[in-house]
């Protein structure tokens, strides 16, 4: 159980264009996703946190307009790199809040996104 | 600022024998404290956490040990295996659902 799923796994874009990325939760629901971004042999950096039916909440430093985030549903997330420039080629990690009596995050399998 | 600090960077240890990884933080307020490994290109799985109210917790071959006066844990692996060679990260956050503070990561390698 608590399988946390992205998709794509991995995406090649072009500079200028906007690349969406898909976070599902498999077998629970999540009022709360987390976005992370890690570059290589480094840690995982935390963008935002994404609450269902509302606003996400952006960390300090991280664009708003350029990283998109909507949280329609309890079991979805996406995050938008709107015009992608090469420094945004990284590794994007979101995480699902199990809420019960542990709440622990449970993490998807990464989406690589190259920019060209 | 790093508000989790992690040591050693990397960690080679033959197999059979236990990896040692250490964390410091300074924020009293953390109170939960995961464990995650992460191999190559995927995402990081949670192994084993723990709260301030205990000392030690073991799950199989992994055991965190806490020592909340110096505002540090700690990660062992016993018989350390190969297929155990992975990145591993300690985290703090105020509660379980709460921001996590990542460490820096630990690159273990199990030799054969």
């Amino acid at each position: 159980g608590a399988v946390v799923s992205q998709h794509p796994s991995w995406v090649i874009c072009k500079s200028g264009t906007s690349v969406k990325i898909e976070c599902r939760s498999l077998d629970f629901q999540a009022t709360t996703m987390f976005w992370y971004r890690q570059f290589p042999k480094k840690s995982l950096m935390l963008m935002a946190t994404s609450n269902e039916g509302s606003k996400a909440t952006y960390e300090q430093g991280v664009e708003k307009d350029k990283f998109l985030i909507n949280h329609a549903s309890l079991t979805l997330s996406t995050l938008t790199v709107t015009s992608a420039h090469p420094e945004d080629s990284s590794f994007y990690i979101c995480s699902a809040l199990l809420s019960g009596s542990s709440y622990e995050q449970y993490f998807g399998p990464g989406t690589r996104l190259t920019v060209t | 600022q790093q508000q989790v600090k992690q040591s050693p960077q990397s960690l080679i240890v033959q197999k059979g024998g236990i990896s040692i990884i250490n964390c410091a933080y300074e924020n009293t307020a953390f109170d939960y404290f995961p464990w995650y490994q992460q191999f190559p290109g995927k995402g990081p799985a949670l192994l084993i956490a723990i709260r301030p109210d205990v000392s030690e917790k073991k799950e199989g071959r992994f055991t965190i040990s806490f020592n909340k006066s110096a505002k540090q844990f700690s990660l062992h692996i016993m018989d350390s295996q190969p297929g155990d060679s992975a990145t591993y990260f300690c985290a703090a956050a105020r509660d379980s659902w709460g921001k996590l503070q990542f460490g820096a990561g630990t690159q273990v390698v199990v030799t054969p």
